[in-house]
């Protein structure tokens, strides 16, 4: 079945550095979609990606869906504490609304 | 309610027990998803519900566990003797079926953490 992987798994920066994580599928994708977790807290949606090609921003954040649809990118730029948290990338297993699949995850933490 | 609500929050059981987690979807969401997190560990899918009704029961990982959806709303998830490794966090989600390519964003709960000892 359809596999979403991530990379990597764990990234320690210090404050002020970017930060990027990668997501890749087996397949191609319809959308893709990035959820962020806060250590203790539960997934929160952060953005969907639908378009070959697509690139999103929300603030110091930065969204990028491959031209194959079978990859995707956040950057995120001069991190800052309250980044820190583990990054999901999912993407339907089938075609149509199904289940979403989930990454493993980046951890992401930041060092004041 | 505001946001998916799960219960209980905190369960330790025995090995061999029974136990029930319950999760209330914000109202009007149509799809309930039911994932699992061990410790450190990625986001397992195990059922999905539309309505009532279970289309996809694949991710269930053994024939102890199984879920049921009454009213469109409340999902019970229930693991007949417990074993060890069923140790996780159990989070549901929710969320309105879009029109294809889009998929509904997922609202999840804060979970329910299980202890078999």
């Amino acid at each position: 079945g359809q596999q979403v992987m991530q990379i990597p798994q764990y990234q320690h920066v210090q404050e002020g550095e970017d930060f990027t994580t990668y997501c890749n599928s087996s397949t191609t994708l319809s959308n893709i979609q990035w959820y962020k977790q806060r250590p203790g807290g539960h997934p929160v949606f952060l953005i969907q990606l639908v378009k070959s090609g697509e690139v999103k921003k929300q603030k110091r954040l930065t969204f990028q869906f491959g031209e194959a649809k079978k990859n995707s990118s956040l950057h995120i730029t001069a991190t800052q504490t309250t980044d820190v948290g583990t990054y999901f990338c999912a993407g339907p297993r089938d075609s149509g609304n199904t289940p979403l699949v989930f990454g493993k995850g980046t951890r992401l933490s930041v060092i004041a | 309610g505001a946001g998916v609500s799960q219960s209980p929050s905190n369960k330790v059981t025995e090995k061999g027990k029974d136990v029930e987690l319950r999760c209330d979807p914000i109202s009007g969401h149509t799809a309930l998803y039911w994932y699992r997190q061990s410790l450190g560990q990625g986001l397992e899918f195990l059922i999905y519900f539309q309505g009532n009704s279970a289309p996809d029961k694949s991710g269930l990982p053994s024939d102890r566990f199984s879920a049921e959806r009454t009213g469109g709303s409340v999902s019970t998830l229930t693991i007949q003797r417990t074993q060890q490794e069923d140790s996780a966090v159990y989070l549901c989600a929710s969320s309105r079926p879009l029109a294809s390519p889009n998929t509904g964003e997922l609202f999840f709960g804060e979970g329910s953490r299980l202890t078999v000892l």
